[in-house]
């Protein structure tokens, strides 16, 4: 397809458990973000792939939460040991270059709804 | 009307009448914005962005405003739509920064 694609719509685990999440950008996007939406909050920024520099991870919540991207293509954001406040809508984004310098599109993801029980 | 607290901002309308949507930001050194619409069960949509060196910006039904000294922010909706009803998202991001920070949102309810 020709937009940000996330699996699986939605997940639900227990309290400990592993999950990973996947996200496919667009076709040639370069850039990549993940985010975090708590119920009724706005968008808690995760991490951030660019091209194949090193990525910025500097909001990951905890040593609990990694996240990879192979080249410019799929993304995986992995939550270990998983706790009831993880629960949340995890979007994926990509845009062609980063926002970085000029005017930018993200184009999101329907999200993965995670539910640690 | 529009009410804060534990929930979403909310603003209630009927359909036709223009709606305005308000966002305070936070960072001086922002210089741009952008305005995303989330529809329940799906992920934010961009729908008009704006850069510092502009105040006003239109596109179809919908207008920006951008107040720096105040650092405020609007989005008008003309002629809202049953269609319209979504979580309204504005976004703000520093020169030279690749991380916009996004407010929490205000929910835009239309009534038939």
């Amino acid at each position: 397809g020709a937009g940000v694609s996330q699996s699986p719509s939605n997940k639900v685990t227990e309290k400990g458990k592993d999950v990973e999440l996947r996200c496919d950008p667009i076709s040639g996007h370069t850039a990549l973000y993940w985010y975090r939406q708590r119920l009724g909050q706005g968008l808690e920024f995760l991490i951030y792939f660019q091209g194949n520099s090193a990525p910025d991870k500097s909001g990951l919540p905890s040593d609990r939460f990694s996240a990879e991207r192979t080249g410019e293509s799929v993304s995986t954001l992995t939550i270990q040991r998983t706790q009831q406040e993880d629960s949340a809508v995890y979007l994926c984004a990509s845009s062609l270059y980063g926002l970085a310098g000029g005017q930018e599109t993200q184009y999101f993801g329907p999200g993965t709804r995670l539910l640690v029980l | 009307g529009e009410s804060v607290g534990l929930h979403l901002p909310t603003l209630s309308v009927q359909e036709g009448d223009n709606s305005i949507i308000n966002c305070a930001y936070s960072n001086s050194a922002s210089d741009y914005f952008i305005w995303y619409k989330q529809e329940s069960g799906k992920g934010p949509q961009f729908i008009i962005d704006i850069r510092s060196n502009m105040d006003k910006r239109q596109g179809q039904r919908v207008t920006v405003l951008l107040n720096k000294t105040v650092k405020h922010l609007s989005l008008q909706i003309a002629a809202t739509q049953p269609g319209d009803s979504a979580v309204y998202f504005c976004a703000e991001n520093e020169g030279g920064s690749y991380i916009p920070t996004f407010g929490r949102g205000t929910s835009l309810i239309v009534h038939p």
